[in-house]
């Protein structure tokens, strides 16, 4: 069973730009999760789809947003880079939303270095 | 809000030593706990988890006990060994119609031969 892919691996941008970053989930997952991965501020929650559908957001600027397809391959994109965008974003998968906890699988993540 | 804190690493053990990474968090409710790795140029795998307390998770000799009353999730492993040298993340799940996990700042763990 395929695990989570993340496309590109390695993006390198300038102040300004956007930026778009995709994930296809395992197989059967609905929910797909972003993450924010920095030395400083560690793994922070960027937003979660399911069903097509944000459920939930982080606390990020309204340059971060995202989609779902009905495949529910994911794209989350960044417009008007700035420095601190340079991360690693994780892209994590889950087989269904509910009360209880569903694992979450993640995939290698997409490292963006802004200069 | 809900919140994850993990002793600042870098920790550096030699192999066949004993290992603990202390967490505690802060929520309302009664979260799921987690440990996670993560290996160089990789991402977060799930080691182990308990979802109410006194429940102990374990995974590959990694221990954790879910501690209600000192709100704690302490990782602990009895011999480390060079593989184990990773990244480790706590976090907790609440649920409530979201996958979100909340994490710890993550610890970096070097074992030497």
């Amino acid at each position: 069973k395929a695990g989570v892919t993340q496309t590109p691996r390695y993006l390198i941008k300038t102040r300004g730009q956007q930026v778009t970053l995709s994930c296809s989930p395992i197989s059967g997952h609905r929910s797909v999760s972003w993450y924010q991965q920095t030395p400083g501020q560690g793994l922070q929650f960027l937003f979660e789809y399911f069903s097509e559908t944000q459920r939930n957001k982080g606390n990020f600027p309204g340059r971060f947003s995202g989609r779902q397809f009905s495949n529910s391959r994911s794209e989350m994109n960044v417009s008007t880079l700035e420095l601190g965008d340079s991360a690693l974003y994780l892209c994590a998968s889950s087989l269904v939303s509910g009360g209880h906890y569903n694992e979450q699988f993640f995939g290698p993540g997409t490292r963006l270095t802004v200069l | 809000g809900d919140s994850v804190t993990q002793m600042e690493g870098p920790v550096t053990l030699s192999e066949e030593a004993f290992l603990t990474i202390n967490c505690t968090y802060t929520a309302t409710g009664y979260p799921s706990l987690f440990w996670y790795v993560q290996y160089p140029g990789e991402g977060l795998q799930l080691l182990l988890k308990a979802t109410k307390a006194d429940d102990k998770g374990s995974n590959k000799g990694f221990e954790a006990t879910y501690r209600k009353e000192t709100t704690s999730f302490h990782l602990e492993k009895g011999s480390v060994q060079v593989s184990d040298s990773a990244v480790y993340f706590c976090a907790l799940y609440r649920g409530g119609g979201s996958e979100k996990l909340v994490f710890g700042k993550g610890t970096k763990l070097t074992v030497n031969p």
